[in-house]
Parts: C-alpha cells; sequence; structure tokens
C-alpha cells in the first residue's frame, strides 16, 4: 500500500533562519508530487508541482523553493523565514491525468 | 484564482441527509469535478469524483446538470464526523488543483 510521510509534523522557527519540510512516498512509482500551503482559517494554496524527478514547478513561490531529488522525495525550504511564513504545509501525490490527489498529514510552521 | 462558487456554510442534524451545491460555470470539456473534506489539522481527504450525470460511491453521491456548470455533494446520514470544511474543485489533466474557501458543515446532535 502507499504512503505519504511528512517531515517535521510541527516546528517553531524564528524569522530570518532556514527551513527544510519534507516529503516521502512509498509504494508508488513516479507520482505527480504537490506543496500547498494553508494559513490558519484560509484555504489551500497550491506552492509547487513536480512531474519528474529533478523539474519543479512554481506555481506561488512565497520566497520558498522546491526541490525533487529522488522519485520518491519532495523537499521545501527557504533559507530566511518570514513571518508570514507560518501556517500548514501540505504534500500531496497523484499519478497525474485525472486521478485523484492524496495529502499527508502536513507539517504546522510557527515562524516567531 | 478558484473556479468554483460554493455557499461558505451549512448546518444540518445527525441522521440528515446534506446536499452541497457548487457553481462552476467556466467549467472546460476536459475538466473533471473533485469533492474534498477536511477536518481542522489534518490533510484534505477525497470524497469522491466525476464528469458528468451521476457518481455512487460508498460515502457519498455526486449529481453533475446536463451543462455540467453546476453539481451537487449528497451525504447520506451525517453524522457528528462528517463536521469538515468541504470543497468542490474542477481540475485540468495535472494542472493546478485550485481550492476555493469550501463550505464549513456543521453538525447539531
Amino acid at each position: 500500500a502507499q504512503t505519504i510521510h511528512q517531515w517535521p509534523v510541527a516546528e517553531i522557527k524564528a524569522v530570518g533562519s532556514p527551513l527544510s519540510l519534507g516529503c516521502t512516498i512509498k509504494g508508488k512509482s513516479s507520482p505527480n508530487l504537490y506543496w500547498y500551503w494553508q494559513a490558519t482559517g484560509g484555504t489551500l494554496q497550491q506552492l509547487f508541482y513536480s512531474i519528474t524527478v529533478g523539474q519543479v514547478e512554481s506555481v506561488v513561490q512565497l520566497n520558498l523553493s522546491a526541490s525533487r531529488p529522488k522519485d520518491d522525495q519532495f523537499i521545501l525550504s527557504t533559507e530566511k523565514l518570514l513571518l508570514s511564513h507560518s501556517g500548514f504545509y501540505l504534500c500531496a501525490w497523484s499519478l497525474g491525468g485525472n486521478s485523484d490527489y492524496t495529502f499527508g498529514s502536513g507539517t504546522r510552521l510557527l515562524v516567531i | 484564482l478558484a473556479k468554483t462558487t460554493q455557499p461558505p456554510s451549512m448546518e444540518a442534524y445527525e441522521g440528515q441527509e446534506v446536499n452541497v451545491s457548487c457553481s462552476h460555470t467556466n467549467i472546460a470539456t476536459s475538466e473533471y469535478i473533485y469533492w474534498y473534506r477536511q477536518v481542522p489539522h489534518q490533510g484534505p481527504q477525497f470524497i469522491i469524483q466525476g464528469y458528468k450525470d451521476y457518481v455512487v460511491n460508498e460515502v457519498a453521491s455526486l449529481f453533475i446538470s446536463a451543462d455540467r456548470k453546476l453539481s451537487t455533494l449528497s451525504l447520506p446520514w451525517v453524522s457528528l464526523r462528517d463536521a469538515a470544511v468541504y470543497y468542490c474543485i474542477v481540475d485540468y489533466n495535472q494542472g493546478k488543483l485550485i481550492f476555493g474557501q469550501g463550505t464549513k458543515l456543521s453538525i447539531k446532535p
């Protein structure tokens, strides 16, 4: 069975500090991968998507970057956090086409 | 920009059937309609998807109007666990799954 794992579960970080969030998908070969961000009380906003290893498309950058170093791994990062980066970060995968998306359990980030 | 319009909130009693409507007046020929729901502190969960007519699965049914500009998610016999934000989304092949504000469904005992 396929699983999606996000890490860490939660983080409290200082403004200006670096950030790295990870997402791993097991049990699926060559999935499409996505990063979403959700402000508290807000809706989900797609940040990045990747169809293949090494290729990442930016939808909304928010001073963040994403990379896909392996087929089953998606990384979201920034060198300098802003207060506005606080929120809920979700990773998702799909098989493309009209298949549905499966979301991870998310990482809750608080920037202070 | 979300391509769908939903009521911001709804209320229902346990045991009732709930119908959540969604307007997607500019839906393209290639786009499917998806419904997800999200409870606090969790990622969205897929409920059902459809292209036209009527789709049913073990948890919900989806009715899509003949012109595909309106869809209705039907939840039979809701319980307290069905309290969530319900999102209606239209998506192009490998495109950007854009979430709107959703419909917050509250369930009364």
